[in-house]
């Protein structure tokens, strides 16, 4: 069975910008959730999608947002890039709801922001 | 306000002996813990639970311990190998939501 699939794998942009990220879940998963990883700052957790709908979020700017489509893909967008957006975003998909899940990871899109 | 707290940055052990990684939590309402191990450049990938009805949870090298009452549970590894050298992160969910992540303990395995 296909794990997570995030794309693109690298980028890089310009202050100012805007990036969108893409994230595929593992196929009869619907919840999808959002991940920032910085050097020392541990996983920073962003937004979780449930159904298409935002379920939960973190504490990050209104620059960071994110949907999820019908059949659970979701991407999530940081517009006004700022230098310190560069970190590796990671997705994760779980089926939720049961006591026992556990959230399987992408590889990650590595933004650097210049 | 860290709900999930892993206090020791990084950890260094020698090949063969036991590595045992910390993590502490204060919200009660978590009942699933988890630990991810992270290379480089990877996403995090799962490496044992431990639900709250349970107080350890073997898998080969690997044992999770829980002790509810003081919010904290430990990873051992015995005996620790050169690959094992990651990131280890900790994690806590309310029914399979919510997942907090500590920030992450580094552990050296020195040959």
């Amino acid at each position: 069975k296909a794990g997570v699939t995030q794309t693109p794998r690298y980028l890089i942009k310009t202050r100012g910008q805007q990036v969108t990220l893409s994230c595929s879940p593992i196929s009869g998963h619907r919840s999808v959730s959002w991940y920032q990883q910085t050097p020392g700052q541990g996983l920073q957790f962003l937004f979780e999608y449930f159904s298409e709908t935002q379920r939960n979020k973190g504490n990050f700017p209104g620059r960071f947002s994110g949907r999820q489509f019908s059949n659970s893909r979701s991407e999530m967008n940081v517009s006004t890039l700022e230098l310190g957006d560069s970190a590796l975003y990671l997705c994760a998909s779980s089926l939720a709801g049961t006591v026992a899940g556990e959230l399987f990871f992408g590889e990650g899109s590595r933004l650097t922001v210049l | 306000d860290q709900q999930v707290k892993q206090n020791s940055p990084s950890l260094s052990v020698q090949e063969g002996r036991i590595s045992i990684l910390n993590c502490d939590y204060t919200n009660s309402m978590f009942d699933y813990f988890l630990w991810y191990k992270k290379y480089p450049a990877e996403g995090p990938t799962f490496l044992i639970s431990i639900s709250s009805i349970k107080d350890k949870n073997e898998d080969g090298r690997f044992t999770v311990f829980l002790n509810k009452s003081a919010k904290h549970l430990s990873l051992h590894i015995v005996p620790s190998q050169p690959g094992d050298s990651a990131v280890y992160f900790c994690a806590a969910s309310n029914y399979g939501q919510n997942f907090v992540f500590g920030p992450g303990t580094r552990l050296s395995v020195l040959p």
